[in-house]
C-alpha cells in the first residue's frame, strides 16, 4: 500500500528542546515537502526535497532543518522550539510532475 | 506568485442536497493543477479531486466535481447529494513552484451538513 508515515504523532514539549518528527515513504518519490497548518491560514511549505541531499526552502523555513540522507525518508527538526511552532504539521510526497499528492497522517506538536 | 482564494470561511447544507465550495486561483503560469483536499475532525488530508490546466473535461469522482472555469479562474467544488460524513474542513490547492510539486493553499471551507 502507498503510504506516507509520521512519527510521532502526537507531541508535547518544552521551549528549546530538541525534536526530530519523522517522514517516510514507501512510492520511491523523489520529491517530499514539509507543511505546517494553522488556523485561517491553510498550509504553508516549509522546506523540501527534489531528491537525496537536495533541500530548499519553502515559504515558511525559519526555525526548522531537514535532511534527505536517503530517498525515503525526510525528516523535520526543531533545534530549538518555540510556542509559535505549536501546529499542525504534514509530510508529503510526489513523482514527478505532481499530480498525485500523497500525505502523511499529520504530526500534532505543542510546545510550551 | 501563485495564490488560492478561498471566500467562504464556513458553509450549512441539508442532507441529501447539493453544495458548492468556491475557490478561485491566481497564477501566471500556463501549466498547474488544481486540488481539493477534505481534512476531517481527525486531522489527515483526504484527496478528493484533481484538475489539470489542459484538461478538456471537468474533472468528476463520485459525488465531487469540480467546475473548473479557467478565464474566470474558478475551480469550485461541487458535492452532491450530501452526507453527514460530509462534515468536514475542505481545502483548495494550486500545483506549482519551481519544480511543479509545491502545493499552494487556501485557507479553507468549513462544510457543517444538517440532517
Amino acid at each position: 500500500e502507498a503510504q506516507v508515515t509520521q512519527n510521532p504523532r502526537y507531541l508535547i514539549t518544552v521551549t528549546g528542546k530538541k525534536l526530530t518528527v519523522t517522514c517516510s515513504q514507501n512510492m520511491n518519490h523523489e520529491y517530499m515537502s514539509w507543511y505546517r497548518q494553522d488556523p485561517g491560514l491553510g498550509l504553508r511549505q516549509i522546506y523540501y526535497s527534489m531528491n537525496v541531499e537536495v533541500t530548499d526552502k519553502g515559504d515558511v523555513p525559519e526555525g526548522y532543518k531537514v535532511s534527505r540522507k536517503e530517498k525515503r525518508n525526510f525528516p523535520l527538526i526543531l533545534e530549538s522550539p518555540s510556542p509559535n511552532q505549536t501546529s499542525l504539521y504534514f509530510c508529503a510526497s510526489s513523482g514527478r510532475g505532481g499530480n498525485e499528492q500523497y500525505f502523511g497522517p499529520g504530526t500534532r506538536l505543542t510546545v510550551t | 506568485a501563485q495564490k488560492i482564494t478561498q471566500t467562504q470561511p464556513g458553509m450549512f447544507v441539508q442532507e441529501k442536497e447539493a453544495v458548492t465550495l468556491d475557490c478561485t486561483y491566481d497564477t501566471s503560469d500556463p501549466s498547474y493543477g488544481l486540488f481539493w483536499y477534505k481534512q476531517p475532525s481527525s486531522g489527515e488530508m483526504i484527496f478528493l479531486i484533481y484538475q489539470g490546466s489542459y484538461d478538456q473535461q471537468n474533472a468528476t469522482e463520485g459525488r465531487y466535481s469540480l467546475n473548473f472555469q479557467k478565464a474566470r479562474k474558478s475551480a469550485n467544488l461541487v458535492i452532491s447529494a450530501s452526507q453527514l460524513g460530509d462534515s468536514a474542513m475542505y481545502f483548495c490547492a494550486m500545483r506549482g513552484g519551481r519544480y511543479g510539486n509545491k502545493l499552494v493553499f487556501g485557507a479553507g471551507t468549513i462544510l457543517r451538513v444538517k440532517s
